[in-house]
């Protein structure tokens, strides 16, 4: 079956540093690839998405390149703010319209 | 234009009740997913519905069923609920037509706690 795999939090850090998470994946076909955000006492949110190998989502600062070759998708951005603390969870849709979510990673930045 | 809603917010059961939760889904969108959340974890697909149909079905048992109605709002019902049932479940709606790049938008889910 479909699987997706992100490290693990929390992930701490200082404001203006840079970030990455990782996120790989396994599927069948050619999935669609997305990154949901989940801010504190609110519900998730679309941050960026990919349809196919070699696109690159990008919203807010953020982005991720759909790396088909390593079966990747993960996340950065060169300028983390104390309002991107949340919890960050990867995911794909498969051509069945099937979407399975990793566990999820929590950002926390520190002013 | 209203985005997707839930409801209740918040439910107490004990073991062995029957539950119905609810969603209507934004405004355009034809199809709705359920998602089980536990804390601390990512959402677990459940199933979803399309044209008052089941089309995809995850790791459940057939405890868990659902129903989507003409304009497209949704139940999940689950029957003689058990401990490992708490859990925050999620309805996301999106649009059938197009690739499976499709996103999903996500209500702000119903909290159910199994006593």
């Amino acid at each position: 079956g479909n699987s997706v795999t992100q490290m693990e939090g929390p992930v701490t850090l200082s404001e203006e540093a840079f970030l990455t998470i990782n996120c790989t994946y396994t599927a069948t076909g050619y999935p669609s690839l997305f990154w949901y955000v989940q801010y504190p006492g609110e519900g998730l949110q679309l941050l960026l998405k990919a349809t196919k190998a070699d696109d690159k989502g990008s919203n807010k600062g953020f982005e991720a390149t759909y790396r088909k070759e390593t079966t990747s998708f993960h996340l950065e951005k060169g300028s983390v703010q104390v309002s991107d603390s949340a919890v960050y969870f990867c995911a794909l849709s498969d051509q069945k319209r099937k979407v399975t979510f990793g566990t999820g990673t929590k950002l926390q930045v520190i002013p | 234009d209203a985005g997707v809603t839930q409801s209740p917010t918040h439910l107490i059961k004990t073991r062995g009740q029957q539950v119905t939760l609810r969603c209507s889904p934004k405004s355009g969108h034809d199809t709705v997913s359920w998602y089980q959340q536990a804390l601390g974890q990512g959402p677990q697909f459940i199933f979803q519905y399309y044209e008052e149909e089941e089309r995809q079905r995850g790791n459940f048992p057939d405890r868990f069923s659902g129903h989507q109605f003409p304009n497209y709002s949704s139940e999940l019902n689950v029957n003689a609920l058990l401990l490992g049932d708490s859990a925050l479940y999620l309805c996301a709606s999106s649009l059938r037509t197009g690739r499976s790049g499709q996103p999903q938008h996500f209500g702000d889910g119903t909290r159910l706690s199994i006593l």
